[in-house]
């Protein structure tokens, strides 16, 4: 079945370290997004990609990096000058720019 | 004023009940609209788009004004597995961005 794929699922972090969020899709996808979700608001954008190669700063990008060197994968770094990182992240894809999204079931990072 | 907006809820709603929910949207330009579901602790997962003449999926009707700049859900006959929380999405036109409302809680009682 195709899908998004994130790994992991839960991870700690102490402060002042850096963390990978894995995020794959075999959906043939070219756009592809990162979201963070925290309680009582909406999911803010923190980067996008609409192609390999390229990507492109959303909102809230700040303390946070991505590559795309492959059209299936789209990780993102969570480093230590994200001030305050313990979220709820959600890697996301869609066949057309910004139309239906397809989500994975998310990363939930706590820093400790 | 933001960009797009909910009532957080909660609705809280017995079974068997109708029950509709409002999204308003600032941007006039915006063209691509969508309703999500997400699960406690879960990802959001589309519902359903929302066409300018209106559409329904079943037990879930939305709506589109563009007048008043608002887009709705309906959803009749609840059941308790309709409890979740409602995202509104606009796609904001300009940037053609896709801007998340905060959501819709509802929860369906016996």
């Amino acid at each position: 079945d195709g899908g998004i794929t994130q790994s992991p699922k839960y991870l700690f972090r102490k402060e002042g370290q850096n963390v990978t969020l894995s995020c794959e899709q075999n959906l043939n996808h070219d756009a592809m997004y990162w979201y963070r979700q925290d309680p009582g608001q909406g999911l803010r954008l923190i980067y996008y990609s609409q192609i390999v190669n390229d990507f492109q700063k959303g909102d809230i990008a700040e303390g946070y990096s991505v590559s795309r060197e492959k059209k299936e994968s789209f990780p993102l770094t969570v480093t230590s000058a994200q001030k305050n990182p313990t979220a709820f992240y959600l890697c996301a894809s869609s066949m057309q720019w910004a139309n239906v999204l397809t989500f994975g079931a998310g990363s939930r990072l706590t820093v400790l | 004023r933001k960009e797009v907006e909910q009532d957080p809820g909660p609705f809280n709603v017995p079974e068997g009940a109708t029950v509709a929910f409002n999204c308003t949207y600032s941007n006039s330009a915006s063209q691509s609209f969508f309703w999500y579901r997400q699960d406690c602790r879960k990802e959001p997962k589309l519902l359903m788009s929302v066409y300018s003449s209106g559409n329904e999926d079943g037990r879930f009707t939305a709506q589109l004004n563009r007048a008043s700049q608002y887009i709705s859900l309906l959803i009749r006959d609840s059941k308790l597995s309709d409890s979740a929380t409602y995202l509104c999405v606009v796609n904001t036109g300009g940037g053609n961005k896709l801007t998340f409302g905060t959501g819709t809680q509802l929860k369906v009682e016996l």
